[in-house]
């Protein structure tokens, strides 16, 4: 099993422009997280989903989007980009809640916006 | 916003010694406490994942502990080596809800 792929590794966006970075899991976990980790500040939530065609906001949302269309997929969209969006974003799954279950974590995106 | 504590924020230790650090935390609401093991260049790796007050979880040299009545958890490692270098991270997930808080996280070097 590759477990939750990330893509791309790296990126380097210009202001203004938009990508999506991509998340991918093949443990049929429901659960799937978005976090950004900025250096010192630890992970912050961005948007995360309980299932297909179900997502949420969670603690930093401004300034992304996402959605759910499949169990295996769920990528980031970056409308607009900010310098305050430069950061290292990780997607995670688990298989339902967290009661006894550790989130399994893609290897992260590193994003920088000049 | 919760508020996920861990102290120290770093520390430097020589191979073999001992060492451990805290995770604290509100105590209402509390569902289930998650450690991980996050090394450089890497992603996060889940160690533990504790539901009960008084539950203590052993892997090799690396234990942790439980108190749910006072919000807090220790992560305990014997004999530290080398390869035990990277950030240990907790994270909470309270009963409302289905996302975990992680703190900032302990960055813990080994010296050889």
């Amino acid at each position: 099993n590759a477990g939750v792929t990330q893509t791309p590794k790296f990126r380097i966006l210009k202001i203004g422009q938009s990508m999506t970075l991509q998340c991918t899991q093949d443990m049929n976990h429901n659960y799937m997280y978005w976090y950004r980790q900025d250096p010192g500040m630890g992970l912050k939530l961005i948007y995360y989903s309980v299932g297909a065609g179900i997502t949420d906001k969670g603690e930093v949302p401004n300034g992304y989007n996402v959605s759910r269309s499949t169990t295996e997929d769920f990528p980031l969209r970056l409308e607009l980009a900010a310098p305050s969006q430069t950061s290292v974003y990780f997607c995670a799954s688990s298989p339902r809640g967290t009661e006894n279950y550790g989130y399994t974590f893609g290897s992260g995106t590193r994003l920088t916006v000049v | 916003i919760l508020n996920v504590e861990q102290s120290p924020q770093s520390l430097h230790v020589q191979e073999g010694d001992s060492t451990n650090f805290t995770c604290s935390f509100p105590s209402s609401n509390f569902y289930a406490l998650h450690w991980y093991r996050w090394e450089t260049a890497k992603s996060p790796e889940a160690l533990f994942v504790m539901t009960l007050n008084g539950d203590e979880k052993k892997k090799g040299r690396i234990s942790a502990t439980l108190n749910t009545k006072e919000g807090y958890s220790y992560l305990y490692i014997k004999g530290s080596q080398p390869e035990d270098s990277a950030t240990y991270l907790c994270a909470l997930k309270e009963t409302s809800g289905s996302r975990l808080t992680f703190g900032e996280g302990t960055q813990l070097t080994v010296n050889p």
